[in-house]
């Protein structure tokens, strides 16, 4: 089946840890997003990326990091320096900006 | 990319059709009005999009206003899996930025039996 990935669905941590959060997808798509969703909200852009080896801030990006090494692969790193890190984390791919995007399951991540 | 305006909430009957508004009236000629869904605790999922010409795939039809300035997403007979909060929202498909989607507090539809 073709589609996006993420693992896993829920994630503990401790205050002070970094974490990864993993998002594969088999689509073929050029372009990968992450979205952070708190309760009641919409969908903030973290970070994203057009194409292999390159990836662009979003709108919160303090405190993340990201990389993109494989195109089917985009993992999302939450650092220790993330405030306010528990939320749902969301990540999308697409074939081009011209097309919809594809969202993943979601992982939510909780920090004590 | 133009701000969007839903209602915070909506009920519908199971098997009625559920009309979701929203308005964008400061949308620009260039952008297109896309729908996508979120169940609870799920990745949204995409609904529908257009651009002036009303649309309709197997989930759902969009009518667009002549003027553009509002839509409706009409799903023609509601189930209870139609239960979750449906995103309007507002881009440039060509040109555009980063492709990324600006959502917004969606409304929350509960489809009831």
């Amino acid at each position: 089946d073709g589609g996006i990935t993420q693992s896993p669905k829920y994630l503990f941590r401790k205050e002070g840890q970094n974490v990864t959060l993993s998002c594969e997808q088999n689509l073929n798509h050029d372009a990968m997003y992450w979205y952070r969703q708190d309760p009641g909200q919409g969908l903030r852009l973290i970070y994203y990326s057009q194409i292999v080896n390159d990836f662009q801030k979003g709108d919160i990006a303090e405190g993340y990091s990201v990389s993109r090494e494989k195109k089917e692969s985009f993992p999302l790193t939450v650092t220790s320096a993330q405030k306010n890190p528990t939320a749902f984390y969301l990540c999308a791919s697409r074939v081009g900006p011209d097309y919809e995007q594809y969202f993943g399951p979601g992982t939510r991540l909780t920090v004590t | 990319d133009a701000k969007t305006t839903q209602p915070t909430s909506m009920d519908c009957a199971e098997g009625r059709a559920a009309n979701l508004p929203c308005n964008h009236s400061t949308i620009s000629g260039n952008e297109y009005v896309y729908w996508y869904r979120q169940i609870h605790s799920q990745g949204p999922q995409y609904i529908i999009h257009g651009l002036k010409n009303n649309e309709t795939n197997e989930m759902a039809s969009l009518i667009i206003t002549e003027d553009r300035k509002s839509s409706t997403l009409i799903l023609p007979h509601a189930t209870l899996r139609d239960t979750a909060v449906y995103y309007c929202i507002v881009r440039v498909i060509y040109g555009g930025s980063q492709g990324n989607l600006i959502f917004g507090k969606g409304t929350k539809l509960s489809v009831k039996p």
